[in-house]
């Protein structure tokens, strides 16, 4: 069955930088677009990221922009979020998780699969 | 692209009839998309395309709008059906959610 699964999230300082992996199972990985979506708790959700099929494209959030890079290794079905010079307010759940149908064709999605979510702290 | 959801909480018995709203900063067409979460769970997609129903979805929830305003609607609250409600838009990068809304029991 498909499977996304987050991991590599943990207490980091402020300033450091951390990388998030995604492992995908259970579907053509390669074919689809695919989303990071992080919640702190007790808060709303925010969008982070997306990465296109084959990774030519990717877009990010204006709060992440420039610090937080998206990709992805098609050959190991796996995604990553680099995420560089963190502040306590990038601390939350991490969410992978196939995107909602939309007009851009390659953001093409399977349909709805989310991850378990992994929990960055950011702390001195 | 900011997107705006009221009322922001809501109380209301089973069997009610709910609708949420979310409206766009700027028109959005139809690529809107609702989702329902539960207390540390992932996020569940209901909705997509402002009216399309997501495969497994009960024929209670539904959608509607296009442009600048959305609304979801419950058409009989059920106990499961407690939980926060959130949309986002996928017509314009960056993509964005709207605050939520959070129904809870009377």
């Amino acid at each position: 069955q498909v499977q996304l699964v987050e991991s590599g999230g943990g207490v980091v300082q402020p300033g450091r930088s951390l990388r998030l992996s995604c492992a995908a199972s259970g579907f053509s990985f390669s074919n689809y677009g695919i989303q990071w979506v992080r919640q702190a708790p007790g808060m709303a959700l925010e969008w982070v990221a997306v990465i296109s099929y084959d990774g030519s494209k990717n877009y990010y959030a204006d709060s992440v922009k420039g610090r937080f890079t998206i990709s992805r290794d098609n050959a190991r079905n796996t995604l990553y979020l680099q995420m560089n010079s963190l502040r306590a307010e990038d601390a939350a759940v991490y969410y992978c998780a196939t995107p909602p149908p939309g007009w851009d064709a390659v953001m093409a999605t399977l349909g709805d699969y989310w991850g378990q979510g992994t929990l960055v702290t950011v702390s001195s | 692209i900011q997107l705006t959801q009221s009322p922001s909480s809501l109380s209301a018995s089973v069997g009610d009839r709910v609708t949420i709203t979310c409206r766009a900063s700027q028109g959005i067409r139809s690529y809107l998309a609702w989702y329902q979460q539960k207390p540390g769970k992932a996020p569940k997609l209901l909705i997509y395309a402002a009216s399309t129903l997501q495969s497994g979805v009960p024929s209670r929830f539904s959608g509607s709008g296009s442009g600048t305003d959305f609304t979801l609607t419950i058409s009989s609250l059920q106990p499961e059906d407690f939980a926060a409600y959130y949309c986002q838009q996928v017509n314009s990068y960056p993509w964005t959610f709207g605050q939520g809304t959070k129904v809870e029991i009377k």
